[in-house]
């Protein structure tokens, strides 16, 4: 049973459009990471939020960029998508008591 | 650099039969081990972890692995699969929380 909701399950944009989307971590949790996961591979790490900083980031250019606020939720942002943006976006939140990320369902984004 | 290997990408057993999934990793320091399950269209969930202490982890739905240092691997096992077994198996190595390195993964097959 997992603690992280994620918003949208779907959606569908064009090349060049933006996108948001949405991560609900679990409540106590202050470490959030996401994560893409392209068909037939396994999640890369983007960026992770600490405190409503980012602290710590894959190899991903700027125009991915995230958002923490202060009651555990965070966004991703991606500007100007191509279409290898097309993936499935995973939301995960840190338990430093137990030491692992609790991932969420995913937003699967389709870029046309 | 932190990377996992797993050398199967698909892998078909009957019902009933043991199941060993394979993980290298490479790592410069004590990694933090991990196996996760992917069912189709779902997040990832965490099956087991390994730190420290006896190599031999036990994890849920009747999974284990083994940390052996010396061949920098992690295999997963279980000794009688069932069909609700089958899903993408997933093996990562980190330092904690940030910037967590997946395999590609193996996808598991069950035959009646």
């Amino acid at each position: 049973e997992t603690g992280v909701t994620q918003s949208p399950t779907h959606l569908i944009k064009t090349r060049g459009q933006q996108v948001t989307l949405r991560c609900s971590s679990q409540s106590g949790h202050n470490t959030v990471s996401w994560y893409q996961q392209a068909l037939g591979q396994g999640p890369q790490f983007i960026f992770q939020y600490y405190r409503e900083e980012e602290n710590g980031r894959g190899n991903f250019p700027p125009r991915f960029s995230g958002l923490q606020f202060p009651n555990y939720s965070s966004e991703l942002n991606v500007n100007a998508l191509e279409l290898d943006d097309s993936a499935l976006y995973l939301c995960a939140s840190w338990s430093s008591g137990a030491n692992v990320l609790t991932f969420g369902a995913g937003s699967r984004l389709t870029v046309l | 650099a932190q990377s996992v290997t797993q050398p199967d990408i698909h892998i078909t057993v009957s019902e009933g039969a043991s199941l060993e999934l394979r993980c290298n990793y490479s790592y410069g320091a004590t990694p933090y081990l991990f196996w996760y399950v992917q069912s189709p269209g779902q997040g990832l969930q965490l099956l087991l972890k390994y730190f420290s202490g006896d190599t031999l982890v036990q994890g849920i739905k009747g999974f284990e692995a083994e940390f052996k240092r010396s061949q920098s691997s992690f295999n997963l096992r279980k000794p009688s699969v069932h069909w609700s077994d089958a899903a993408e198996y997933f093996c990562a190595v980190g330092a904690g929380n940030n910037d967590m390195r997946f395999g590609a993964g193996t996808r598991l097959t069950v035959k009646p």
